[in-house]
């Protein structure tokens, strides 16, 4: 176990709609990473949070966005869902930007 | 482009064989290298990493191996066990934004 949780475990949603996950990052840790997992692939980063600011960003568009709150806790927010963005979204917590990131178990998404 | 890749999409594995997993990076300035475990359902799981003024390091029962002349590592399991059966995924952060980049990762099938 990491100590890094995600919430919620699985979701069902459809086209068009809104969703929210979050996650607490292991305790001591400031940054958190967020990590789409399509089935049969690796990770692929989508941003990050650092001290509350967003220290980076993948290849993904504006309707994915996010929050990190003063406790280092972080919400993913994804609007518009499309069907492509069923997938296992990955949360992982490090104790800075450069050090080892520990993930937590996921939240699987699906858009019906 | 830069990527980070596994030669291998699966690999079968006698119980109590070693096994050795490869991949292969094409950034020749790459500094730094990390192996995940993923088992089905769960997020990765930090197994070892590798800074690139090592050619080894060795955990519990597993080694990685880091040869820079031709970009390539490799995780060696020792005496594999039905537990280690997951994906494996090497991974590798960027410089100056340190998101991991996954290759698609190579499942790893223990054989009783």
């Amino acid at each position: 176990e990491t100590g890094v949780t995600q919430s919620p475990t699985h979701l069902i949603k459809t086209r068009g709609q809104q969703v929210t996950l979050r996650c607490s990052s292991q305790s001591g840790h400031n940054t958190v990473s967020w990590y789409q997992q399509a089935l049969g692939q690796g990770p692929q980063f989508i941003f990050q949070y650092y001290r509350e600011e967003e220290n980076g960003r993948g290849n993904f568009p504006p309707r994915f966005s996010g929050l990190q709150f003063p406790n280092y806790s972080s919400e993913l927010n994804v609007n518009a869902l499309e069907l492509d963005d069923s997938a296992l979204y990955l949360c992982a917590s490090s104790l800075a930007i450069q050090e080892t990131q520990y993930f937590g178990p996921g939240t699987r998404l699906l858009v019906l | 482009g830069e990527s980070v890749g596994l030669h291998l999409p699966t690999l079968s594995v006698q119980e109590g064989d070693n096994s050795i997993i490869n991949c292969a990076y094409s950034n020749s300035a790459s500094d730094y290298f990390i192996w995940y475990k993923q088992e089905s359902g769960k997020g990765p799981q930090f197994i070892i990493d590798i800074r690139s003024n090592m050619d080894k390091r060795q955990g519990q029962r597993v080694t990685v191996l880091l040869n820079k002349t031709v970009k390539h590592l490799s995780l060696q399991i020792a005496a594999t066990q039905p537990g280690d059966s997951a994906v494996y995924f090497c991974a590798e952060p960027r410089r100056g934004n340190t998101p991991l980049v996954f290759g698609k990762g190579t499942r790893l099938s223990v054989i009783a």
